[in-house]
């Protein structure tokens, strides 16, 4: 069985950059598409972007400019960077796979860590 | 991007009732190739992570309950719950993964009356 686990600082300062992991066990990096996906307090389901095995990514248009999502195959993990980040940018932070394929629903998910940006 | 809007934003249904979720995707999400919505329903409960529960809009993943029933064609989609559990007080999500970005619908909040 598949398992995600988030890891990360909770707390970030404004302007600075946001940095997440995700460590993958019970199963291989290989083969499948590693997305983020972010939830604000209260709030609904806003998705970041993926990352393709292969290192190919896609990003949401609205945090493209400052998302950068990387993979470790020797560490079977991926990572989230968000940069100049702001009260906005408060949230759970979720780790996600698709249950198959690139175009498939999200099956497996981590149990989210909340990211609070505040000086 | 694919706005998807649901409706109601929260409703009460007495147990053992029928619960009705709606879903509108603001553009059709059926790829012709293959004849499939790209339609995921999802269930959230306080502190834990979405739950997939219904997947090309109408097949139920492994494991969820029968009284689970996605339905609906084009850009109007259903999550019907039969018979309401004590155990479906959640936020429910619909998602398309048509295109991307991928988009969620606002969320709908379940609750017993």
């Amino acid at each position: 069985q598949v398992q995600l686990q988030e890891s990360g600082p909770g707390l970030v300062k404004p302007s600075e950059t946001l940095s997440l992991t995700c460590a993958v066990s019970g199963g291989s990096i290989s083969g499948y598409y590693w997305s983020w996906i972010r939830q604000p307090p209260g709030k609904g389901l806003e998705w970041i972007g993926y990352i393709y095995y292969s290192g190919s990514t896609n990003y949401n248009p609205s945090l493209k400019s400052r998302v950068t999502i990387s993979l470790d195959m020797s560490k079977n993990q991926f990572s989230l960077k968000l940069i100049s980040v702001t009260a906005a940018d408060t949230a759970v932070y979720y780790c996600a796979r698709a249950k198959d394929g690139q175009l498939a629903p999200y099956k497996y998910w981590g149990q989210g860590t909340l990211v609070t940006v505040s000086s | 991007d694919i706005v998807m809007t649901q409706s109601p934003d929260s409703l009460a249904v007495s147990l053992g009732e029928r619960a009705t979720i709606n879903c509108k995707s603001s553009q059709s999400v059926l790829f012709n190739s293959n004849n499939k919505h790209y339609l995921a329903w999802y269930q959230q409960k306080p502190g834990q992570p979405p739950k997939l529960l219904i997947y090309w809009a109408s097949a139920r993943e492994s494991g969820v309950p029968d009284r689970f029933i996605g339905s609906g064609s084009g850009t109007d989609f259903t999550l019907t719950i039969s018979s309401l559990q004590a155990e479906d007080v959640a936020v429910y999500y619909c998602q398309q993964y048509y295109n991307t970005p991928r988009t969620f619908g606002q969320g709908t909040k379940v609750e017993i009356k």
